[in-house]
Formats: C-alpha cells, structure tokens, sequence
C-alpha cells in the first residue's frame, strides 16, 4: 500500500537553531516528492519539488533531500525563524504514466519556532 | 494575479442541506485540483480537471459529491446532501502543465479553503 509518514509529528525548537524534518515513503514506482508549508489559517505553499533523479533542491533557508534507495527525504530548516511556524506536509507523486493525480500525503509536521 | 480565489470562505449549514463550493483558477492555468483536509486524515485530493476535463475522480467519497468546471475559469465542488462528517477545509489548487508527460513536477496553487461545518 502507497504511504507517506513524517516525523516527528511536532516539533518545538527556539528562534535561530536549525531542524530537520523526515518523511518516508512506500510509494513505487515513484515520480516525484514534494515539501509543502501549511500556515494556520491558510493553504499550502510550495517549498519545493523533487523528481526521483534529484537529491537535493534548496529554497532559501530551506533545503529539502532525497534518497530514492532508502525512500526518505527530509527537509531542513536553517536559522529559524518565528514565520516558520507551520505545518509541513511531504507529498509523494506516483509514476502512473503521467497523470499528477492519486498524490500521496503525509500528515504534517507541526513546528513551533518559539523566541 | 490575485492568486486561486475560492468562495465562500466559511460555510455552515444543517445535515441534509446542498452545499456549494466555488473556485476560480490562476489566468492560464490548465489544471485545477479539490482538495479536503480534516485533523483525522490530512489532505485528501477529491478530483482533478485537466483543460476543463474530469482526469481522475477516484478521491471523491461517495455519490453525494459532484465537481464541474465548465470553462477553464470556473469550478464548483457540491455536496447534496449534506452531512457531519463533510465538516472540513476544501481547498482549491491549480496549475500549469501536461498531462502524460512523465516525471513533469508542476507546482501548485492553492486558494485560502473554504470552512464548511455541517451542523
């Protein structure tokens, strides 16, 4: 069965200290991985988006790895920030020919940067 | 570009009732995706349209849920009847790309949700 866990499932750390967080997946065959930031209230924004040949894509303070053997990625917070405050859901695209539909989703990391 | 624009933000209605969600796209974009999120299961994707074309409505729960897009600017997600358990942010998103073309990654876009409480 295709799934998608993170952890932790939240996450408290002070403003300025970095963090990683994990997702692991079971979905095969695989066409790509997305990390998507969700702020309270709101939808979620794109951070970043791999294909099964890439091993890391940084977005600003954001720096999101892959390792398709192992099926895990993460995402790495640098110099935290309050604004980082979120939850963080990792999204897995399976290879079905194409189609961008039947995305596999994670339950979200919550993260609270406190000052 | 004033982003994916859904309506209404907050809904509240008895069991029973007709719901009625609505969403523009992004100018130019050709796909556009519903989406439900709830505490319980996360995000769920409930149907996609590719150039105003249902691709998949695999996610789309039961009989009680409808989604049409009749132009490329327009889409609305109903449930009729309603129930409790629909309670739940739907969210919108679109996006610009190809169907078939494998290991293509589009972004996507997605509107502020709607808020729905079935009393």
């Amino acid at each position: 069965k295709n799934q998608v866990e993170q952890s932790p499932q939240s996450l408290i750390i002070l403003e300025g200290k970095n963090c990683t967080l994990q997702c692991n997946y079971t979905v095969s065959p695989f066409s790509n991985l997305r990390w998507y930031k969700q702020d309270t209230g709101r939808g979620p924004v794109s951070l970043t988006i791999m294909t099964f040949s890439e091993n890391t894509k940084s977005n600003g303070r954001y720096t999101a790895t892959l390792d398709a053997d192992t099926k895990q990625s993460s995402l790495h917070i640098t110099a935290s920030q309050l604004s980082d405050s979120a939850s963080y859901i990792c999204v897995v695209s399976p290879h079905y020919g194409g189609s961008q539909g039947n995305l596999i989703f994670g339950k979200g990391t919550k993260l609270s940067v406190k000052p | 570009d004033a982003g994916v624009i859904q309506s209404p933000r907050h809904e509240v209605t008895e069991m029973g009732q007709e719901v009625t969600l609505r969403c523009k796209p992004i100018s130019g974009h050709n796909s556009l995706f519903w989406y439900r999120q709830t505490m319980m299961r996360g995000l769920e994707l409930l149907i996609y349209f590719n150039n105003n074309v249902p691709i998949d409505d695999s996610g789309m729960p039961e009989d009680r849920f409808s989604a049409k897009m009749p132009n490329a600017s327009f889409s609305t997600l109903k449930i009729q009847p309603s129930e409790p358990r629909d309670s739940a942010v739907y969210f919108c998103a679109s996006s610009f790309g190809f169907r078939g073309l494998a290991g293509v990654s589009e972004t996507q876009y997605f509107g502020p949700g709607t808020r729905l409480l079935v009393l």
